[in-house]
Protein backbone atom coordinates (compact mmCIF):
# COMPACT_ATOMS: atom_id res chain seq x y z
CA UNK A 1 0.00 0.00 0.00
CA UNK A 2 0.94 3.45 -0.52
CA UNK A 3 1.30 5.78 1.93
CA UNK A 4 3.29 7.84 4.23
CA UNK A 5 4.70 6.87 7.38
CA UNK A 6 5.90 8.44 10.04
CA UNK A 7 7.68 7.11 13.30
CA UNK A 8 7.46 7.13 16.18
CA UNK A 9 3.33 8.16 16.94
CA UNK A 10 4.80 9.14 20.70
CA UNK A 11 8.18 10.36 21.54
CA UNK A 12 9.27 12.05 24.92
CA UNK A 13 12.82 13.64 25.42
CA UNK A 14 14.49 15.47 28.14
CA UNK A 15 14.77 18.87 27.55
CA UNK A 16 18.13 19.85 25.98
CA UNK A 17 18.11 17.16 23.75
CA UNK A 18 18.05 16.98 19.52
CA UNK A 19 15.76 14.43 18.64
CA UNK A 20 14.40 13.62 14.56
CA UNK A 21 11.26 12.13 13.71
CA UNK A 22 11.20 10.20 10.64
CA UNK A 23 8.89 11.13 7.29
CA UNK A 24 8.94 8.25 4.43
CA UNK A 25 6.50 8.28 1.66
CA UNK A 26 6.25 5.63 -0.94
CA UNK A 27 4.12 7.21 -3.48
CA UNK A 28 6.85 8.88 -5.36
CA UNK A 29 5.83 11.95 -4.24
CA UNK A 30 8.01 15.24 -5.35
CA UNK A 31 7.02 17.73 -2.35
CA UNK A 32 7.28 17.06 1.39
CA UNK A 33 6.48 19.36 4.20
CA UNK A 34 7.05 19.59 7.68
CA UNK A 35 4.09 20.71 10.12
CA UNK A 36 3.27 21.99 13.61
CA UNK A 37 0.28 21.58 15.29
CA UNK A 38 -0.93 22.84 18.66
CA UNK A 39 -3.74 22.45 21.01
CA UNK A 40 -6.60 24.43 19.33
CA UNK A 41 -4.42 25.82 16.56
CA UNK A 42 -4.10 25.47 13.01
CA UNK A 43 -1.09 23.85 11.31
CA UNK A 44 2.01 25.84 10.81
CA UNK A 45 4.52 25.07 8.06
CA UNK A 46 8.30 24.33 9.20
CA UNK A 47 10.29 23.48 6.24
CA UNK A 48 9.24 21.86 3.07
CA UNK A 49 11.05 20.77 -0.43
CA UNK A 50 10.02 20.24 -3.58
CA UNK A 51 13.26 18.13 -4.96
CA UNK A 52 15.51 16.25 -3.42
CA UNK A 53 18.86 18.26 -2.09
CA UNK A 54 16.85 21.59 -2.14
CA UNK A 55 14.67 22.62 1.51
CA UNK A 56 13.25 26.03 1.75
CA UNK A 57 12.21 27.73 5.73
CA UNK A 58 8.26 27.50 6.59
CA UNK A 59 6.83 30.21 8.72
CA UNK A 60 8.35 28.46 12.13
CA UNK A 61 11.87 27.15 11.20
CA UNK A 62 13.84 28.61 13.91
CA UNK A 63 15.24 25.53 15.92
CA UNK A 64 14.61 23.16 13.30
CA UNK A 65 16.64 21.68 10.97
CA UNK A 66 15.89 18.98 8.15
CA UNK A 67 17.43 16.95 4.97
CA UNK A 68 16.00 16.13 1.78
CA UNK A 69 19.33 13.43 0.70
CA UNK A 70 16.72 10.74 -0.67
CA UNK A 71 13.27 11.46 -2.42
CA UNK A 72 11.43 9.16 -0.02
CA UNK A 73 12.46 10.74 3.12
CA UNK A 74 12.43 13.88 4.71
CA UNK A 75 13.45 13.21 8.68
CA UNK A 76 12.96 16.51 10.61
CA UNK A 77 15.60 17.30 13.25
CA UNK A 78 14.28 19.24 16.84
CA UNK A 79 17.10 20.88 18.07
CA UNK A 80 17.74 22.11 21.74
CA UNK A 81 16.97 25.75 20.46
CA UNK A 82 13.51 25.31 19.74
CA UNK A 83 11.75 27.02 22.54
CA UNK A 84 8.30 24.93 23.07
CA UNK A 85 9.71 21.88 20.92
CA UNK A 86 6.10 19.77 22.53
CA UNK A 87 3.71 19.54 19.67
CA UNK A 88 1.79 17.17 17.44
CA UNK A 89 4.35 16.88 14.20
CA UNK A 90 2.71 16.07 10.74
CA UNK A 91 4.59 15.42 7.76
CA UNK A 92 2.98 15.45 4.40
CA UNK A 93 3.60 15.28 0.70
CA UNK A 94 2.50 16.17 -2.96
CA UNK A 95 2.63 14.63 -6.09
CA UNK A 96 3.13 16.68 -9.65
CA UNK A 97 -0.60 15.68 -10.84
CA UNK A 98 -2.07 16.30 -7.62
CA UNK A 99 -2.81 20.17 -7.75
CA UNK A 100 -1.55 20.90 -4.64
CA UNK A 101 -3.46 18.29 -2.66
CA UNK A 102 -1.27 17.24 0.14
CA UNK A 103 -1.65 13.41 1.77
CA UNK A 104 -0.54 12.95 5.92
CA UNK A 105 1.11 10.63 7.39
CA UNK A 106 -0.14 9.86 11.20
CA UNK A 107 1.69 11.66 12.97
CA UNK A 108 4.24 12.17 15.73
CA UNK A 109 3.47 13.57 19.30
CA UNK A 110 6.39 14.98 20.32
CA UNK A 111 6.85 15.66 24.81
CA UNK A 112 9.60 17.48 26.23
CA UNK A 113 9.83 16.81 29.80
CA UNK B 1 -6.27 39.62 8.06
CA UNK B 2 -5.47 36.22 8.01
CA UNK B 3 -4.85 34.83 4.96
CA UNK B 4 -7.28 31.99 5.19
CA UNK B 5 -10.22 33.12 8.08
CA UNK B 6 -12.98 30.56 9.54
CA UNK B 7 -15.44 30.35 12.11
CA UNK B 8 -13.84 28.25 14.49
CA UNK B 9 -17.54 27.39 16.06
CA UNK B 10 -18.32 24.84 17.79
CA UNK B 11 -21.25 24.01 15.69
CA UNK B 12 -23.40 21.94 18.03
CA UNK B 13 -25.82 20.41 15.42
CA UNK B 14 -28.47 17.32 15.84
CA UNK B 15 -28.68 14.64 13.71
CA UNK B 16 -30.31 15.07 10.29
CA UNK B 17 -29.72 18.93 10.63
CA UNK B 18 -27.98 20.76 7.58
CA UNK B 19 -24.50 22.73 8.44
CA UNK B 20 -22.62 25.22 6.59
CA UNK B 21 -19.54 26.56 7.17
CA UNK B 22 -17.40 29.85 5.14
CA UNK B 23 -14.21 30.55 4.84
CA UNK B 24 -12.73 33.15 2.70
CA UNK B 25 -9.11 33.65 1.58
CA UNK B 26 -7.00 37.10 1.14
CA UNK B 27 -4.36 36.19 -1.97
CA UNK B 28 -6.29 36.83 -5.04
CA UNK B 29 -3.99 34.81 -7.04
CA UNK B 30 -4.85 31.40 -4.90
CA UNK B 31 -5.78 28.42 -7.80
CA UNK B 32 -6.56 25.04 -5.33
CA UNK B 33 -9.04 24.65 -2.91
CA UNK B 34 -9.59 22.26 -0.26
CA UNK B 35 -11.18 21.31 2.78
CA UNK B 36 -9.93 18.43 5.16
CA UNK B 37 -11.78 16.65 8.05
CA UNK B 38 -9.27 16.29 11.04
CA UNK B 39 -11.08 13.99 13.71
CA UNK B 40 -9.59 14.44 17.63
CA UNK B 41 -5.18 13.80 17.51
CA UNK B 42 -5.04 12.20 13.93
CA UNK B 43 -3.84 13.77 10.84
CA UNK B 44 -5.81 15.94 8.50
CA UNK B 45 -7.68 14.12 5.49
CA UNK B 46 -9.15 15.48 2.53
CA UNK B 47 -12.59 16.14 2.11
CA UNK B 48 -12.75 17.40 -1.57
CA UNK B 49 -11.48 19.94 -3.48
CA UNK B 50 -13.52 22.58 -4.24
CA UNK B 51 -13.57 23.60 -8.12
CA UNK B 52 -15.29 26.74 -9.85
CA UNK B 53 -18.01 25.25 -10.79
CA UNK B 54 -19.13 24.09 -7.65
CA UNK B 55 -18.86 20.14 -6.91
CA UNK B 56 -20.74 17.66 -4.84
CA UNK B 57 -20.05 14.30 -2.94
CA UNK B 58 -22.97 12.92 -1.50
CA UNK B 59 -23.96 14.96 1.41
CA UNK B 60 -21.00 17.30 1.31
CA UNK B 61 -21.19 20.42 -1.55
CA UNK B 62 -18.62 22.74 -2.01
CA UNK B 63 -18.62 26.27 -3.53
CA UNK B 64 -15.88 28.64 -4.78
CA UNK B 65 -16.39 32.47 -4.90
CA UNK B 66 -13.52 34.02 -6.42
CA UNK B 67 -15.14 37.65 -6.57
CA UNK B 68 -16.02 37.30 -2.90
CA UNK B 69 -12.60 34.97 -2.38
CA UNK B 70 -15.30 32.92 0.05
CA UNK B 71 -15.62 28.96 -0.04
CA UNK B 72 -18.26 27.27 1.75
CA UNK B 73 -18.90 23.39 2.67
CA UNK B 74 -22.68 22.25 3.07
CA UNK B 75 -23.18 19.13 5.12
CA UNK B 76 -26.91 17.55 4.60
CA UNK B 77 -28.30 14.87 6.86
CA UNK B 78 -25.47 15.37 9.52
CA UNK B 79 -24.70 12.05 10.85
CA UNK B 80 -22.85 11.66 14.51
CA UNK B 81 -19.76 10.43 12.47
CA UNK B 82 -19.32 14.12 11.00
CA UNK B 83 -18.25 15.05 14.34
CA UNK B 84 -14.55 16.50 13.24
CA UNK B 85 -12.95 19.59 12.54
CA UNK B 86 -13.26 21.31 9.26
CA UNK B 87 -10.39 22.72 7.35
CA UNK B 88 -10.76 25.51 4.94
CA UNK B 89 -7.07 25.25 2.99
CA UNK B 90 -6.14 27.40 0.19
CA UNK B 91 -2.55 27.38 -2.09
CA UNK B 92 -0.30 29.93 -1.43
CA UNK B 93 -0.26 31.58 -5.15
CA UNK B 94 2.62 30.17 -8.04
CA UNK B 95 4.49 27.87 -4.89
CA UNK B 96 3.62 24.70 -3.38
CA UNK B 97 2.51 25.95 0.02
CA UNK B 98 -0.78 25.86 0.98
CA UNK B 99 -2.08 27.68 3.41
CA UNK B 100 -4.70 26.14 6.34
CA UNK B 101 -7.29 27.98 8.06
CA UNK B 102 -7.54 26.95 12.03
CA UNK B 103 -10.47 24.78 11.16
CA UNK B 104 -14.67 24.83 12.45
CA UNK B 105 -15.15 22.25 15.23
CA UNK B 106 -18.56 20.29 14.29
CA UNK B 107 -20.49 18.61 17.29
CA UNK B 108 -23.61 16.32 15.92
CA UNK B 109 -25.28 15.11 18.07
CA UNK B 110 -28.09 11.93 18.78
Amino acid sequence: DGGITQSPKYLFRKEGQNVTLSCEQNLNHDAMYWYRQDPGQGLRLIYYSQIVNDFQKGDIAEGYSVSREKKESFPLTVTSAQKNPTAFYLCASTGTEDFNEQFFGPGTRLTVL
Amino acid sequence: RKEVEQDPGPFNVPEGATVAFNCTYSNSASQSFFWYRQDCRKEPKLLMSVYSSGNEDGRFTAQLNRASQYISLLIRDSKLSDSATYLCVVNAGNNRKLIWGLGTSLGVNP
